[in-house]
């Protein structure tokens, strides 16, 4: 099983609304990351969870609160965005960042977020 | 982290090899070369990477010039799937935080 899971895939929210989107992963890697993503740009990095723990977070707005409920869960709490936060956000993983492997970070279908 | 640089756009032909060129002159002696792509609508793919020596895989093959300010992504058979955007990535070590700067667009054409 080498896949990300990311639901869901399409979320329309208003900016009082709060919602989360999740990620799951079952390949037994203890990094975890959050990218956002607008329309014709690259993936710009969120957050990274190294075993559970917050370990990078790239200056993202308080309305954005990840969590790591346990190894193989991510989610992230959104609570009163902006339409300017409509993007798709993707969720990856890679295995432990203290320890040598490839680095590949294997990445998930996204989740298309639409703030009204 | 090491910036990057590569051309906008590409186009190759179907069966003939792509080539998709990067710079990164200021690449430091830990930053290896990563490549990912990006087919429309899905999530990036993890392509090949390298630090010093030329590497080759099922998908890809990266040569890295001997100054290590430049490296070359080649596709020896290009097909239609693999239209996408192409990132090229120095990065600190195999751990290091991951940077997607703006890729080149490659269009393949039958």
């Amino acid at each position: 099983d080498t896949e990300v899971t990311q639901t869901p895939k399409h979320l329309v929210m208003g900016m009082t609304n709060k919602k989360s989107l999740k990620c799951e992963q079952h390949m037994g890697h203890r990094a975890m990351y959050w990218y956002k993503q607008k329309a014709k740009k690259p993936p710009e990095l969120m957050f990274v969870y190294s075993y559970e723990k917050l370990s990078i977070n790239e200056s993202v707005p308080s309305r954005f609160s990840p969590e790591c409920p346990n190894s193989s869960l991510l989610n992230l709490h959104l609570h009163a965005l902006q339409p300017e936060d409509s993007a798709l956000y993707l969720c990856a993983s890679s295995q432990d960042r203290r320890r040598p492997n490839t680095g590949e970070l294997f990445f998930g279908e996204g989740s298309r977020l639409t703030v009204l | 982290d090491a910036k990057t640089t590569q051309p906008p756009s590409m186009d190759c032909a179907e069966g003939r090899a792509a080539n998709l060129p990067c710079n990164h002159s200021t690449i430091s002696g830990n930053e290896y070369v990563y490549w990912y792509r990006q087919i429309h609508s899905q999530g990036p793919q993890y392509i090949i990477h390298g630090l010093k020596n030329n590497e080759t895989n099922e998908m890809a093959s990266l040569i890295i010039t001997e100054d290590r300010k430049s490296s070359t992504l080649i596709l020896p058979h290009a097909t239609l799937r693999d239209t996408a955007v192409y990132y090229c990535i120095a990065r600190w070590g195999n751990t290091g935080k991951l940077i997607f700067g703006q890729g080149t667009t490659l269009q393949v054409k039958p």
